[in-house]
């Protein structure tokens, strides 16, 4: 199957500081992907849709100026959190979606984000 | 009501026993199905996916979809310690959204 990485997996930042994720795609190209995040204990939740070439699609209650996402190329989306405060730390993971069949998504490995 | 619903659990069954879990959605208009597995601190990993009403098998995992009641399960045979893990639900949003919605998931305890 697809193979989807982030980095970092974990990073650990003081509040007010911005911190960036990258999720790659490393054996095909993804002209979209998607923004999770997942709380403990709770499910994911969609945070946006990053678009190659164009503006993201942000998910109702997300605030785009918070979580600035950048899909740059087809095989590399980021998303930076900026000024980040406690209640931000949680699991982010990104996914996109498979060539054989756009509806199956592949999800990279997640990074784990703790502000102190 | 949730868009995708799911018992927490856990859902505990012994080794080698047939585990169900089981899945219900809102959105009439939705076509694709899929059933994820995540173990703790990683990010799910698809399981199977399914379209179509009925039954559809994959090794010792079966999905099976009703969508005139719109629900969806998972069955695995010859449940495995190695299979204890959360069960994600997620349901492709209808009219084109491309979005996936996932249940709260239902976390399975197979005992040796």
């Amino acid at each position: 199957g697809a193979v989807v990485s982030q980095h970092p997996s974990w990073v650990i930042c003081k509040s007010g500081t911005s911190v960036k994720i990258e999720c790659r795609s490393l054996d095909f190209q993804a002209t979209t992907m998607f923004w999770y995040r997942q709380f403990p204990k709770q499910s994911l939740m969609l945070m946006a849709t990053s678009n190659e070439g164009s503006k993201a699609t942000y998910e109702q209650g997300v605030e785009k100026d918070k979580f600035l996402i950048n899909h740059a190329s087809l095989t590399l989306s980021t998303l930076t959190v900026t000024s980040a405060h406690p209640e931000d730390s949680s699991f982010y993971i990104c996914s996109a979606p498979s060539l054989q069949s756009t509806d199956t998504q592949y999800f990279g490995p997640g990074t784990r984000l703790t502000v102190l | 009501q949730k868009e995708v619903e799911q018992n927490s659990g856990p859902l505990s069954v012994p080794e080698g026993a047939i585990a169900s879990l089981n899945c219900t959605y809102s959105d009439r208009g939705s076509q694709s199905f899929f059933w994820y597995r995540q173990y703790s601190g990683k990010s799910p990993e698809l399981i199977m996916f399914i379209y179509s009403n009925g039954d559809k098998e994959d090794g010792r995992f079966t999905a099976q979809l009703n969508k005139a009641s719109q629900y969806v399960s998972l069955l695995i045979r010859d449940s495995q310690p190695s299979d204890s893990a959360t069960y994600l639900c997620a349901v492709l949003k209808g009219g084109g959204a491309d979005k996936l919605i996932f249940g709260t998931g239902t976390r399975l305890q197979v005992f040796p």
